[in-house]
């Protein structure tokens, strides 16, 4: 099945720097490849997202790119704040309903 | 207000007992899920339901079962409950036979003495 491998365990700036969070993935079949962000003490929240149809995605500060034949995928923050300190997520999934396939998590600390 | 919601938020019981976790999405969706969070965080699916009809089943123990009434609800049952067991459980929903985004619940923690 799919393994998906987040390189990062944890990772610090400063504020106003960018930030980087590497996954790579096994399965050729999986096609989307989702992003959260855990708060201490609260829930998984969607942040961005990316279809295998498509190499890049931007939402204001964040960006997703995406490299197929690697089976690699990153989320790139630029313009860092405290705010942004949490535990992201990368997760992979097959399209027709599967479930996600999650990485092991990148602890962002971001320091004024 | 449309989400994903969770009872109970947190539940200490002791080891042998039935727990029963509840979760209700009022978002619509067609698809839901029930997720496992260890201590170190990691992430591991456990169900999923798309329109009454099981889909994922990654090799949970038997004492595990998920019980769904309708599209909006699916709860999760765990009979005699083991000390691996705490954890906090995560329900999430999502559309489009589960090509879309998924929404989660804030979770339920699980306590097992």
């Amino acid at each position: 099945g799919e393994k998906v491998e987040q390189h990062e365990s944890t990772l610090s700036v400063r504020e106003g720097d960018s930030a980087v969070i590497n996954c790579t993935y096994t399965d050729t079949a999986s096609s989307y490849f989702p992003w959260y962000k855990q708060e201490a003490g609260k829930s998984l929240h969607f942040v961005i997202d990316i279809r295998s149809n498509v190499d890049r995605k931007q939402s204001q500060r964040l960006t997703v790119l995406l490299d197929k034949k690697a089976k690699r995928f990153s989320l790139h923050i630029t313009a860092t704040q405290p705010e942004d300190s949490a535990i992201y997520f990368c997760a992979a999934s097959m399209q027709g309903g599967r479930a996600l396939i999650f990485g092991t998590g990148t602890t962002v600390s971001v320091s004024p | 207000e449309t989400a994903v919601f969770q009872t109970p938020n947190y539940h200490v019981t002791q080891v042998g007992n039935e727990v029963s976790f509840n979760c209700k999405q009022t978002l619509g969706h067609d698809t839901m899920y029930w997720y496992k969070q260890d201590s170190k965080k990691l992430l591991k699916i456990m169900f999923s339901y798309n329109n009454k009809q099981l889909i994922v089943n990654e090799t949970v123990p038997r004492r595990f079962s998920p019980q769904s009434s309708d599209k909006a609800h699916l709860n999760l049952r765990i009979k005699s409950v083991e000390p691996e067991d705490s954890a906090v459980y995560l329900c999430a929903s999502s559309r489009l036979g589960g090509r879309g985004e998924q929404y989660f619940g804030p979770g339920t923690r699980l306590t097992v003495l």
